[in-house]
């Protein structure tokens, strides 16, 4: 089943967001494989971290992730008005299920 | 710059077959590296991987589709294909096809998306 995410987020620009992505065993804990996508309406998702914490070239460096467990995240430093975007997280999930989405968070930029 | 561009029909009826082609343009589709992929999104909803197929032809699919999805390649037309069947409104959403880079499992070239409505 998909990996969950709050729904909603908010920050002040400038400030720091956190968005997590609770996955199980079967996926998030046991593979390195976690990727974080950008998404503004109307526009193709961009990828901007892959295994867990590596950033395709071009992205930011205020975009970071992590993982501890089943539970992995995306910190957002410096928010900025254009950061203001769905974001959804992904997972390998091996031989039963071979990738996983999140359920998206909405992140505002106040 | 390697682009994808999904195409098929917005409109589909209950229990018909919905059929996409994912064009593949800027690069070739017969890549070691690469799975190409199909991913779904329904309104207000979170998005939903539906198979992944490399060039070979070996695919992956979601179990939650009972089987309903079949994916395929053509090398020689640089293009891949979706086939959904007994499609109900469940189905609707926007449909994008990707690239999914076979080391780091990241879906790093996406197409525009099209919206599909069953009705």
């Amino acid at each position: 089943s998909a990996l969950t995410q709050p729904p909603s987020a908010s920050g002040s620009p400038g400030q720091s967001v956190t968005i997590s992505c609770t996955g199980t065993r079967s996926d998030v804990a046991a593979y390195s494989y976690v990727s974080w996508y950008q998404h503004h309406p109307g526009q193709a998702p961009k990828l901007i971290i892959y295994e867990v914490t590596k950033r395709p070239s071009g992205v930011p460096d205020r975009f970071s992730g992590s993982k501890s467990g089943n539970t992995a995240s995306l910190t957002v430093s410096g928010l900025q008005a254009e950061d203001e975007a769905n974001y959804f997280c992904s997972s390998y999930g091996g031989d039963n299920m071979f990738y996983v989405f999140g359920t998206g968070t909405e992140l505002t930029v106040l | 710059q390697l682009q994808l561009q999904e195409s098929g029909p917005g409109l589909v009826r209950p229990s018909e077959t919905l059929s996409l082609t994912c064009n593949v343009s800027g690069g070739h589709i017969s890549t070691t590296n690469y799975f190409w992929g199909w991913v779904r999104q329904p309104p207000g909803k979170g998005p939903e991987w539906i198979a992944t197929v490399y060039f070979s032809g070996r695919t992956h699919y979601n179990p939650s589709l009972k089987s309903r999805a079949i994916t395929s390649v053509d090398t020689s037309k640089n293009f891949f294909s979706l086939m959904l069947t007994s499609v109900t409104a469940a189905d609707t959403a926007v449909y994008y096809c990707t690239r999914l880079e076979w080391v780091t499992y990241g879906m790093d070239v996406w197409g525009l998306g099209i919206m599909v409505t069953v009705s």
